[in-house]
C-alpha cells in the first residue's frame, strides 16, 4: 500500500541552528513530491516540490529539500531556523494510482527555542 | 498567484442545523477542488474530490449524505455539513488544483466548525 511516514512527530532546535526533517514514501514509481507548512489554526502553504531533475530544490523562506531515490526520502532543510519558523510541517506525496490526490505524512511539529 | 479563499473562516452552530462552507479560487480555474477534515494534532484526511460539473468522488467513510460536494463552477466548490452533530466539529480546508497542474494543490486557510 502506497504510504508517507514522517519519523519524528516532534522536533525541538535552537534559533539559529539547522534543521533537518524526513520523510519516507512507498509507491511503486518516484512519486511527486511536496512540503508543506501550516502554522497553528492556518491552512497550509508550500515551501517547496520535486517533480523530477535536480534532487537537490530550493523553496520559499530559505528552505531546501533534498530527494534521494535510494532511500525513498525527501529531506527538508533550512541552514539556520528562525523563531517565525515554528510551526507544523507536512510531507505530502502524488503518486502511483493517486489520481493526483495527495497523501500526507504525519506532521512534524517544530519548536523553536530562543 | 494560485490564492485560494474559504468562507466563513469560523461558524459556530446548533446541532442539527446544517452549514455551508465556500471554497474560491481567485486567480485561477481549479478543474479538482479537493476537501479535507483536520483534527486537533492530526494530519489533513481527504474527505472527497470534485470535479467541475460532476459528481464528488467520496472517500470510504464519508458519509455523502451527510457531507453534500457541490463543484459548480471553476472557481467555486461547496461543502454543506447537514444535520451538523458536535462530533462534525473540526477544521476543514479545501484546496485547489489546475488541469495543468501536476497534482499541485493550493490550500484555502480553513473554516473552524464548531457544533453545540
Amino acid at each position: 500500500a502506497q504510504s508517507v511516514t514522517q519519523p519524528d512527530i516532534h522536533i525541538t532546535v535552537s534559533e539559529g541552528a539547522s534543521l533537518e526533517l524526513r520523510c519516507n514514501y512507498s509507491y511503486g514509481a518516484t512519486p511527486y513530491l511536496f512540503w508543506y507548512v501550516q502554522s497553528p489554526g492556518q491552512g497550509l502553504q508550500l515551501l517547496l516540490k520535486y517533480f523530477s531533475g535536480d534532487t537537490l530544490v530550493q523553496g520559499i523562506k530559505g528552505f531546501e529539500a533534498e530527494f534521494k531515490r535510494s532511500q525513498s526520502s525527501f529531506y527538508l532543510r533550512k541552514p539556520s531556523v528562525h523563531w517565525s519558523d515554528a510551526a507544523e510541517y507536512f510531507c505530502a506525496v502524488v503518486g502511483g494510482t493517486s489520481y493526483g490526490k495527495l497523501t500526507f505524512g504525519q506532521g512534524t511539529i517544530l519548536t523553536v527555542h530562543p | 498567484g494560485a490564492v485560494v479563499s474559504q468562507h466563513p473562516s469560523w461558524v459556530i452552530c446548533k446541532s442539527g442545523t446544517s452549514v455551508k462552507i465556500e471554497c474560491r479560487s481567485l486567480d485561477f480555474q481549479a478543474t479538482t477542488m479537493f476537501w479535507y477534515r483536520q483534527f486537533p494534532k492530526q494530519s489533513l484526511m481527504l474527505m472527497a474530490t470534485s470535479n467541475e460539473g460532476s459528481k464528488a468522488t467520496y472517500e470510504q467513510g464519508v458519509e455523502k449524505d451527510k457531507f453534500l460536494i457541490n463543484h459548480a463552477s471553476l472557481t467555486l466548490s461547496t461543502l454543506t455539513v447537514t444535520s451538523a452533530h458536535p462530533e462534525d466539529s473540526s477544521f476543514y480546508i479545501c484546496s485547489a488544483s489546475e488541469a495543468s497542474g501536476r497534482g499541485e494543490q493550493f490550500f484555502g486557510p480553513g473554516t473552524r466548525l464548531t457544533v453545540l
